[in-house]
C-alpha cells in the first residue's frame, strides 16, 4: 500500500534559523508528492509539489526535492520566520487514484 | 470566489447519537473528498465522489458511517450510532478534475468540522 512518514514534531526553531522536516514514502506505481501546510485557524493549503524524479517544488521560500533513489521529499527553508509556525504534512498521490495519502503533520513553531 | 465550506464548524455530542456533516464545495469542482484529522493518526481519506461515478468508499472505517452528494454539489457525512474514537477533525476537500497528462488536479479544503464525542 501507500504511506508517508513525516519526522515527529513539535519542532521549535529560532527566527532565521534553517528548517528541515523529513519526509520519506512507500508506495505502489508512481507517486506525485505534496507538502500541505494549516497555519492556526485556517485550512489546509497546497505548499508545493513535485510529480516526478527530481523535480524541485518550492514556494514561499521552501523547497522540496523529489527523491526517487531515496524515496524522500523532504522540505528545507533558509531562513525560517515566525509567519511560518504551522503544522506542514507530506503527502503523496498515485496517478490513476485523485485521493491523497498523508503523513501524520509536524507541528513546526518560530521563536522571535 | 468562495472556497469550500463546511458546517458545523464544531458539533459536540452524546455516544450513541447520529450526526451529520455538510460541506459546500467549490461551484464547479466535479470532485469531492472527506478526509479525518484526528490525533495519532494524522490525516485519512474517507471518500471520494467524483461526477456520476460510483463513489470510493475505500476508507471508510466502519458501516456506521456513510456519505451522500446531492445534485452532484453538497455533500453530507453521516455517522450513526458515534463512539468516542470518532472525535476528530473532519475535513472536506473539492477540485476540479481534468484528464490531461501531467496535470495535477489540486484540492481545495475546507475549514473542517470539529466533532466531540463524549
Amino acid at each position: 500500500g501507500n504511506s508517508v512518514t513525516q519526522m515527529e514534531g513539535p519542532v521549535t526553531l529560532s527566527e532565521e534559523a534553517f528548517l528541515t522536516i523529513n519526509c520519506t514514502y512507500t508506495a505502489t506505481g508512481y507517486p506525485s508528492l505534496f507538502w500541505y501546510v494549516q497555519y492556526p485557524g485556517e485550512g489546509l493549503q497546497l505548499l508545493l509539489k513535485a510529480t516526478k524524479a527530481d523535480d524541485k517544488g518550492s514556494n514561499k521560500g521552501f523547497e522540496a526535492t523529489y527523491r526517487k533513489e531515496t524515496t524522500s521529499f523532504h522540505l528545507e527553508k533558509g531562513s525560517v520566520q515566525v509567519s511560518d509556525s504551522a503544522v506542514y504534512f507530506c503527502a503523496l498521490r498515485v496517478v490513476g487514484n485523485e485521493k491523497l495519502t498523508f503523513g501524520t503533520g509536524t507541528r513546526l513553531t518560530i521563536i522571535p | 470566489g468562495a472556497g469550500v465550506s463546511q458546517s458545523p464548524s464544531n458539533k459536540v455530542t452524546e455516544k450513541g447519537k447520529d450526526v451529520e456533516l455538510r460541506c459546500d464545495p467549490i461551484s464547479g469542482h466535479t470532485a469531492l473528498y472527506w478526509y479525518r484529522q484526528s490525533l495519532g493518526q494524522g490525516l485519512e481519506f474517507l471518500i471520494y465522489f467524483q461526477g456520476n461515478s460510483a463513489p470510493d468508499k475505500s476508507g471508510l472505517p466502519s458501516d456506521r458511517f456513510s456519505a451522500e452528494r446531492t445534485g452532484g454539489s453538497v455533500s453530507t457525512l453521516t455517522i450513526q450510532r458515534t463512539q468516542q474514537e470518532d472525535s476528530a477533525v473532519y475535513l472536506c476537500a473539492s477540485s476540479p478534475i481534468k484528464v490531461v497528462a501531467g496535470y495535477y488536479n489540486e484540492q481545495f479544503f475546507g475549514p473542517g468540522t470539529r466533532l466531540t464525542v463524549l
